[in-house]
């Protein structure tokens, strides 16, 4: 299986913050990685797929990049809406995996 | 709009079986995959297995192969996952995910709630 690691695996931050947050594979999975935002007792919410597009209705101050190995995503502007927790997830084979989080906590 | 509706929280005893529904709405069913995902309390996200709502077919991760089965009633809109033989790691919140397309998962459920205790 895939493996994916994410750093940092806590932040903390203040509104209007620049945050950029990293995600490793195991091994090449070209552009097949999405990232979700999670909030406490919530389910899973869709912000990127295919590495750098955003999913309708995600806010542009979201966005991600990288393929082969390395990703990231980024939040130009931190809103006291986006404190929560953020998980990548490899979708260039079988089993989907998912990296073990980003918490974002506000400073 | 999408929605996915799951049952309700259940507790069960270890050696036991639940089922937990998925009921979609918004959208139609046959076209999209449903995949199955759980959250044990504080840790990530873990794949379970994937089922076809077109013709049935399903992916299950390798780890629950033998104790997971996964089905869908298109009469209704609904996929279904068992999952057999609980023992207490499978306590979790377990939540449906409708695969856009090749393991792209843009609605989800609330989650269920299976707590597995003596």
């Amino acid at each position: 299986d895939i493996q994916l690691t994410q750093s940092p695996s806590f932040l903390s931050a203040s509104v209007g913050d620049r945050v950029t947050i990293t995600c490793r594979a195991s091994q090449g999975i070209s552009s097949y990685l999405a990232w979700y935002q999670q909030k406490p007792g919530k389910a899973p919410k869709l912000l990127i797929y295919a590495a750098s597009t955003l999913q309708s209705g995600v806010p542009s101050r979201f966005s991600g990049s990288g393929s082969g190995t390395e990703f990231t995503l980024t939040i130009s502007s931190l809103q006291p809406e986006d404190f929560a927790t953020y998980y990548c997830q490899q979708l260039n084979s079988y089993p989907p995996t998912f990296g073990q989080g980003t918490k974002l906590e506000i400073k | 709009q999408v929605q996915l509706v799951q049952s309700g929280a259940e507790v069960k005893k270890p050696g036991a079986s639940v089922k937990v529904s998925c009921k979609a709405s918004g959208y139609t069913f046959t076209s999209y995959g449903i995949s199955w995902v759980r959250q044990a309390p504080g840790q990530g996200l873990e794949w379970m297995g994937w089922i076809s709502a077109y013709n049935g077919n399903t992916n299950y991760a390798q780890k629950l192969q033998g104790r997971v089965t996964m089905t869908t009633d298109t009469s209704t809109s609904t996929a279904y996952m068992e999952l057999r033989s609980l023992r207490s790691d499978d306590t979790a919140v377990y939540y449906c995910a409708r695969d856009r397309s090749e393991m792209i998962y843009d609605y989800w459920g609330q989650g269920t709630l299976v707590t597995v205790s003596s």
